[in-house]
């Protein structure tokens, strides 16, 4: 079993919709949580942490669910802009990221 | 500008030739860390560096090798020994080694390294 798992996509969704992204990993002593996105041919980039509490930046929610070892990312009113790479990355060990394949978005007018 | 950056944007290497990989950070970051991107994967660890003068092997650290003689340089080579070298590699950097609570880790433009 891989230590991150996402479903890779694509999801291709209308402007305006609301999308979710589940990610799941393998061991329960992960440290902390973070979503990353990464446009095509580019490098990726911190999108959010995510906190035990869950945590909003806008129109992005972002959930953990220790009991059951995953985290989601919730967008809505996605723009054409969304368009990317979403990735779910776990600190494992408190010194090691480990980053999942990633899931594609794609908005469309 | 506080930042990574990385050189060149796209390398090409003949069979059997070693090539470096340029890294710069001006945060100020101890620990740096090199990445392979391969299609449809996630992020592989190729090698980390917590402090100048220290590394340590990632998961994937076979054909390749590096040095941390400065704080603010990680280059990587790819050597000859690595058969598949084709990939995006990505540098990236943390403050300290992740040990802190939601410390993450910030990433260059990364290089496209393509086998002539």
């Amino acid at each position: 079993r891989k230590e991150v798992e996402q479903d890779p996509g694509p999801f291709n969704v209308p402007e305006g919709a609301t999308v979710a992204f589940n990610c799941t990993y393998s061991n329960s002593a992960s440290q902390s949580f973070f979503w990353y996105r990464q446009d095509c041919r580019k490098e990726p980039k911190l999108l959010m942490s995510v906190y035990s509490s869950g945590n909003e930046d806008g129109r992005f929610t972002a959930q953990l669910n220790r009991a059951s070892q995953y985290i989601s990312l919730l967008i809505r009113d996605s723009k054409l802009s969304d368009s990317a790479t979403y990735l779910c990355v776990v600190n494992l060990y408190g010194n090691k990221l480990v980053f999942g394949a990633g899931t594609i978005l794609r908005v469309k007018s | 500008d506080g930042g990574i950056t990385q050189s060149p944007k796209y390398l090409f290497r003949k069979e059997g030739q070693n090539v470096t990989l340029s890294c710069e950070q001006n945060l100020n970051h101890d620990a740096m860390y090199w990445y392979r991107q391969d299609p449809g994967q996630g992020l592989r660890l190729i090698y980390y560096s917590q402090i100048v003068n220290d590394f340590q092997k990632g998961d994937i650290a076979e054909g390749y090798s590096v040095s941390r003689e400065k704080k603010e340089s990680f280059p990587l080579t790819v050597t000859s020994a690595q058969k598949n070298p084709t990939a995006f590699y990505l540098c990236a950097s943390s403050i300290t080694r992740l040990a802190l609570a939601q410390e993450t880790q910030y990433f260059g433009p990364g290089t496209r390294l393509l086998v002539l």
